[in-house]
């Protein structure tokens, strides 16, 4: 596609509900990242994908948050049970190979949680 | 985790005049990059800088890498309302890409 598309972009959702936020990188791009972005805050990273490797969790708060990338391209990041402090801009970026290289992100998803 | 930290945390000039931020980090890298961010949504790539370069420049703006202090600035010349935003260095480490809480400039008519 031509860029990184996220969607929802906001979701307002009830406290201990679970939520799906979708991303579809750029056709061709292997590496694929999640960040939270509170707000006024920088960004916390949350997961990385890279082709068919195993990917790097070590970001995810708690095991409430689980990602997935299916066939190498759309990922999907669900929080389960999510609690008011899940709320935050969760952004997409994806790059060529995830070496160093350039990265492009989503619009972001915002989401709250009341 | 933050491995680049900003400074300052926020800027205010007039149009016109030039504006340089700082990013300092801890651990080695492979190549540091800096990004816009507009109304806290998406990022945009601004520039990246490797680890062997000491300065690079595009358009109005201008990088330099120190890694012997671990540090690098952005300028950004002759600036323009429109540059209004907020501004963050990345630090490549491997495929990490971890980025620092930001400097947010405001540039006034």
């Amino acid at each position: 596609g031509a860029g990184v598309s996220q969607s929802p972009s906001n979701k307002v959702t009830e406290k201990g509900k679970d939520v799906e936020l979708r991303c579809d990188p750029i056709s061709g791009h292997t590496a694929l990242y999640w960040y939270r972005q509170s707000l006024g805050q920088g960004l916390e990273f949350l997961i990385y994908f890279q082709g068919n490797s195993a990917p790097d969790k070590s970001g995810l708060p708690s095991d409430r948050f689980s990602a997935e990338r299916t066939g190498g391209s759309v990922s999907t990041l669900t929080i389960q049970r999510t609690q008011q402090e899940d709320s935050a801009v969760y952004l997409c970026a994806s790059s060529m190979t995830g070496r160093g290289t350039e990265a492009f992100f989503g619009q972001g998803t915002r989401l709250t949680v009341v | 985790s933050q491995q680049g930290e900003e400074d300052p945390q926020a800027l205010s000039i007039q149009e016109g005049e030039n504006a340089t931020m700082n990013c300092s980090y801890k651990t080695s890298i492979n190549n540091l990059q800096w990004y816009r961010q507009n109304s806290g949504r998406g990022l945009v790539h601004l520039i990246l800088i490797r680890s062997n370069e000491r300065e690079k420049h595009s358009g109005r703006l201008r990088v330099t890498l120190d890694t012997s202090k671990k540090s690098s600035s952005l300028l950004i010349t002759a600036s323009r309302a429109a540059d209004t935003a907020s501004y963050f260095c990345a630090t490549v480490s491997d495929y990490k890409l971890s980025f620092g809480a930001g400097t947010t400039v405001t540039v006034r008519a």
